[in-house]
């Protein structure tokens, strides 16, 4: 069965700190990996998106790794800001035709 | 650009009733698709169309119907509402066929909120 699992359920991390969320998968075969925002009552929103050949990607002061061989990816948040407060959520797809699984997220809390 | 925009944002209803979500994108986008969001669960695909006329179903798609006659247009159905349809729906929407597959950046609405009772 594909899975998605993301660590930690939550985190609170003083603004200004450095982060780390997980996200472990048994998606197979695998085609990509997403990491997304989504803040309270929105839609989610894209962040990275990697494949199976690349190891490393970064948008901003988000940083996604991915180890394939591992069936493991990791999302560094670097400096938060308190509009870092939000779910992050991993996705995976792959596994069968059109076929996508999500993570239930960490939520991510950023305080004075 | 819009971008991806769903109607109504809330909506209660009673067990039995019908009624359609509405989802619109102006990007030309080829894939569009709908999701629903509980709490505890990531979200899970109900149906999803890969052009206009072509639907096909998701991991979820009992109680739901869907149409495309529109490349800009993705309505959701329930047919008969059950309480447990009641969740979170988001309609998305990426560039080619194959987005899934593909590095295409998959844009999401804002959500439409429904409570069955």
């Amino acid at each position: 069965k594909n899975q998605v699992e993301q660590s930690p359920q939550s985190l609170i991390i003083l603004e200004g700190k450095n982060c780390t969320l997980q996200c472990n998968y048994t998606v197979s075969p695998f085609s990509n990996l997403r990491w997304y925002k989504q803040d309270t009552g929105r839609g989610p929103v894209s962040l990275t998106i990697m494949t199976f050949s690349e190891n490393t990607k970064s948008n901003g002061r988000y940083t996604a790794t991915l180890d394939a061989d591992t069936k493991q990816s990791s999302l560094h948040i670097t400096a938060s800001q308190l509009s870092d407060s939000a779910s992050y959520i991993c996705v995976v797809s792959g596994g069968g035709y059109q076929k996508v699984t999500f993570g239930t997220g960490t939520k991510l809390q950023v305080i004075p | 650009n819009a971008g991806v925009t769903q109607t109504p944002k809330f909506q209660v209803l009673k067990t039995g009733q019908s009624m359609t979500l509405q989802c619109a994108q102006d990007m030309n986008h080829e894939y569009m698709s709908w999701y629903r969001q509980d709490p505890g669960m990531g979200l899970r695909l109900i149906h999803y169309s890969v052009g206009a006329g072509i639907t096909d179903q998701g991991e979820v798609p009992n109680g739901y119907n869907v149409s495309r006659s529109t490349t800009e247009d993705f309505p959701l159905r329930l047919l008969s509402a059950a309480p447990s349809q009641t969740s979170v729906y988001f309609c998305a929407s990426s560039y080619s066929r194959e987005s899934l597959r593909s590095t295409d950046t998959q844009y999401f609405g804002p959500g439409t909120r429904l409570t069955v009772l």
